[in-house]
C-alpha cells in the first residue's frame, strides 16, 4: 500500500481562526514531509520530519506549526493565516533521506 | 543548491501522439522521480529513476546521471494524459527534493 492520506480535503478559514490539517500514513516509513503549492507553481518544502524529529524548517512563519505525534501521523497546525497563505498543501513520506516520497492529495487551503 | 529544468514548458498534442519531455539537472542525483499533477493537485508517482532505463505501460523513463539530464516518454497518449509533469532530484550537497517549473501538456480528443 503506497497511500499517503490527507483530510480535509478542503478548508476555509478565516485570519484569526485555528485549524489543523492532518496526514496520515501506512508505509513505515520514517520521513515525513510538508509541502506548500501556489497555482502554476512546482511544490515547496515547508518541514522535514525523520524519526519523528524535525530535521528541516525551511524558515517557514510560527504562524505554521508542524507536530509529529508517532511515526504514521503529521499535523500542521495553523494559526492567524494570511490570504497569501491560501495554497495547496501537500504531505509526503519516504523511507528516509534520497529516498522515493509518496504524496497525499492534499489540502486546497482558502484564508478570507 | 541543485537546479532542475524542464522543456517544453507547454505542449499540446492531439490524442494518439507520442511525446518527449525533458530534465535537466546541474549536479549528480541520489534520487530523481517523474510526477503527474492531475487537475485535482494529487501528485502521482510515475517513476523513480536516478539513472538507467524504466518502463510502465505507455509510459517510459530514462536518466542519463553522467549527463544530466532525464527523458520521459509518452506514447499513444490519452486525453487523461493531460495535467503537469514535474521532474524532481535529490542532489548536490542537498538532501531535499527539488523541483523543476513542470510541463502542463494538454491532450486534444
Amino acid at each position: 500500500d503506497t497511500e499517503v492520506t490527507q483530510t480535509p480535503k478542503h478548508l476555509v478559514m478565516g485570519m484569526t481562526n485555528k485549524k489543523s490539517l492532518k496526514c496520515e500514513q501506512h508505509m513505515g516509513h520514517r520521513a515525513m514531509y510538508w509541502y506548500k503549492q501556489k497555482a502554476k507553481k512546482p511544490p515547496e518544502l515547508m518541514f522535514v520530519y525523520s524519526y519523528e524529529k524535525l530535521s528541516i524548517n525551511e524558515s517557514v512563519p510560527s504562524r505554521f506549526s508542524p507536530e509529529c505525534p508517532n511515526s504514521s501521523l503529521l499535523n500542521l497546525h495553523l494559526h492567524a493565516l494570511q490570504p497569501e497563505d491560501s495554497a495547496l498543501y501537500l504531505c509526503a513520506s519516504s523511507q528516509g533521506d534520497g529516498y522515493e516520497q509518496y504524496f497525499g492529495p492534499g489540502t486546497r487551503l482558502t484564508v478570507t | 543548491g541543485i537546479q532542475v529544468e524542464q522543456s517544453p514548458p507547454d505542449l499540446i498534442l492531439q490524442e494518439g501522439a507520442n511525446s518527449t519531455l525533458r530534465c535537466n539537472f546541474s549536479d549528480s542525483v541520489n534520487n530523481l522521480q517523474w510526477f503527474h499533477q492531475n487537475p485535482w493537485g494529487q501528485l502521482i508517482n510515475l517513476f523513480y529513476i536516478p539513472s538507467g532505463t524504466k518502463q510502465n505501460g505507455r509510459l517510459s523513463a530514462t536518466t542519463v546521471a553522467t549527463e544530466r539530464y532525464s527523458l520521459l516518454y509518452i506514447s499513444s497518449s490519452q486525453t487523461t494524459d493531460s495535467g503537469v509533469y514535474f521532474c524532481a532530484v535529490v542532489g548536490g550537497a542537498n538532501s531535499k527534493l527539488t523541483f523543476g517549473k513542470g510541463i502542463t501538456l494538454s491532450v486534444r480528443p
